[in-house]
């Protein structure tokens, strides 16, 4: 069965912090995205990956930085967190069938 | 630009009664995703709509394509309590690369 998996499910952090949050796919696919939701906006792309060491920009790439160094392992990184980063982060996985598999999600709170 | 906008973005509505969600998009898109979302859940993938006139169909929820259009809808036949939770439509407008554009969402609640 098809698995997307985040490290944290709830994370609180405090402003200034640098977070990391980690996201592993079981699939061999090879583009791997993160987003985050929040009320009323839905789900907006932060940075997408479509194979080792290389990454392009979303639509909302500010305050975040994306790190691929192995195929199944694709991080998000806050270098400085601030309070108008808390939100709900979702990772995805796609493959050659198009579809894309989310993650559970990590709610970030940052104080 | 591509932008994705759904309606209606909430919807009551009784347990038996059939009813559509629509999804536009404003620019050429090469699929059209449908994802369920449970509150506190991630995204649970519904549906890939891969060309014009594409209809595809799963238990309750019937979801097609008019690209012309730029149009998708996701028709919910004699609806139940568990098909409550919030629908997101999802255009991919970049080649192969799975960057999609989500509406914002249809709350459905079906009351009993």
């Amino acid at each position: 069965d098809v698995k997307v998996t985040q490290s944290s499910r709830y994370l609180v952090k405090r402003t200034g912090e640098k977070v990391f949050l980690e996201c592993v796919q079981d699939m061999d696919h090879e583009n791997m995205f993160w987003y985050r939701q929040d009320p009323g906006l839905g789900l907006r792309l932060i940075y997408f990956s479509y194979d080792v060491k290389m990454k392009e920009k979303g639509d909302i790439p500010e305050g975040y930085s994306v790190s691929r160094e192995k195929k199944e392992r694709f991080s998000l990184i806050l270098e400085s967190a601030s309070t108008n980063q808390t939100s709900m982060y979702l990772c995805a996985a796609q493959g050659g069938s198009y579809e894309q598999y989310f993650g559970p999600g990590t709610r970030l709170t940052v104080t | 630009e591509l932008k994705v906008e759904q309606n209606p973005l909430f919807l009551s509505m009784q347990e038996g009664k059939n009813y559509t969600i629509y999804c536009n998009y404003s620019t050429t898109s090469d699929r059209l995703y449908w994802y369920r979302q449970d509150p506190g859940k991630s995204l649970e993938s519904l549906f890939v709509l891969l060309s014009n006139g594409a209809v595809k169909q799963e238990g309750r929820l019937m979801a097609s394509l008019d690209t012309k259009a730029r149009l998708s809808t996701l028709h919910i036949t004699a609806a139940v309590h568990d098909l409550s939770a919030t629908y997101f439509c999802a255009a991919d407008g970049s080649s192969n690369t799975g960057k999609l554009i989500f509406g914002q969402g249809t709350t459905l609640q079906v009351k009993p």
